[in-house]
């Protein structure tokens, strides 16, 4: 069972607001990665992090922002939600190294209205 | 850079049928390549991984699959499929060197008939 949790599980939130999702894993990975998926397709990198103080973008371009201050918790935040970030976001994590799987929250489905 | 197509959005089969969910990758270095199952409002769980060896892989719940270099593919086949495998399924791989995050595939829904 893996040892990653996002909070929350679903949000609603109007338009302008400010908004932070919660990743946190128990695992002690190094890396971390916020992926977006819009319902039934694909799931994009918005950003990674190799460990503390490390983050970097990902391939689709995001108006979020992360920060990594501690392993375990990589939140993302939306200074001003806006309805074109109504999506799903998936927090994982991985130990460092390519050949090892991610590790996957259950996901928070943010709707802004 | 890496890229994965999976080539059928959907693949409707009978229950106790068997299936074959296609992935098709593209790399110029070496790859690891995983499949994962997302159920309904769940995050991603693997299913099983390629990384070196064996060409046939063998995961959870009865699936397999086959890594084939020639044709780049790693295609995840079950014999007989139930109706709990009702989800959606992803292909992804990652390189060796550089920043190793998962690249994934557009998912195939796979919906399983009584």
């Amino acid at each position: 069972e893996a040892d990653i949790y996002q909070t929350p599980r679903y949000l609603v939130i109007g338009t302008g607001k400010k908004i932070t999702l919660e990743c946190s894993q128990t695992m002690g990975h190094d890396k971390m990665y916020w992926y977006q998926q819009d319902p039934g397709m694909e799931l994009h990198l918005i950003h990674y992090s190799y460990g503390v103080n490390s983050t970097e973008k990902g391939d689709l371009s995001s108006e979020s922002t992360v920060s990594r201050i501690r392993t375990e918790h990589f939140p993302l935040t939306l200074e001003s939600a806006r309805p074109s970030h109504t999506s799903q976001y998936l927090c994982a994590s991985s130990r460092t190294g390519g050949d090892t799987e991610a590790f996957f929250g259950q996901g928070t489905r943010l709707t802004v209205v | 850079a890496q890229s994965v197509t999976q080539l059928d959005s959907q693949v409707p089969v009978f229950e106790e049928a068997p299936v074959e969910l296609r992935c098709n990758y593209s790399s110029s270095v070496s790859v690891y390549l995983f499949w994962y199952v997302q159920y309904p409002n769940q995050g991603l769980q693997l299913l099983l991984k390629y990384l070196s060896g064996s060409t046939l892989v063998k995961g959870i719940n009865g699936f397999e699959a086959e890594f084939n270099k020639s044709q780049t593919s790693f295609h995840l086949r079950k014999p007989s499929v139930h109706i709990s495998d009702t989800a959606e399924y992803f292909c992804a791989v990652t390189i060796n060197t550089g920043r190793r995050a998962l690249t994934f595939g557009s998912g195939t829904r796979l919906q399983v008939q009584p």
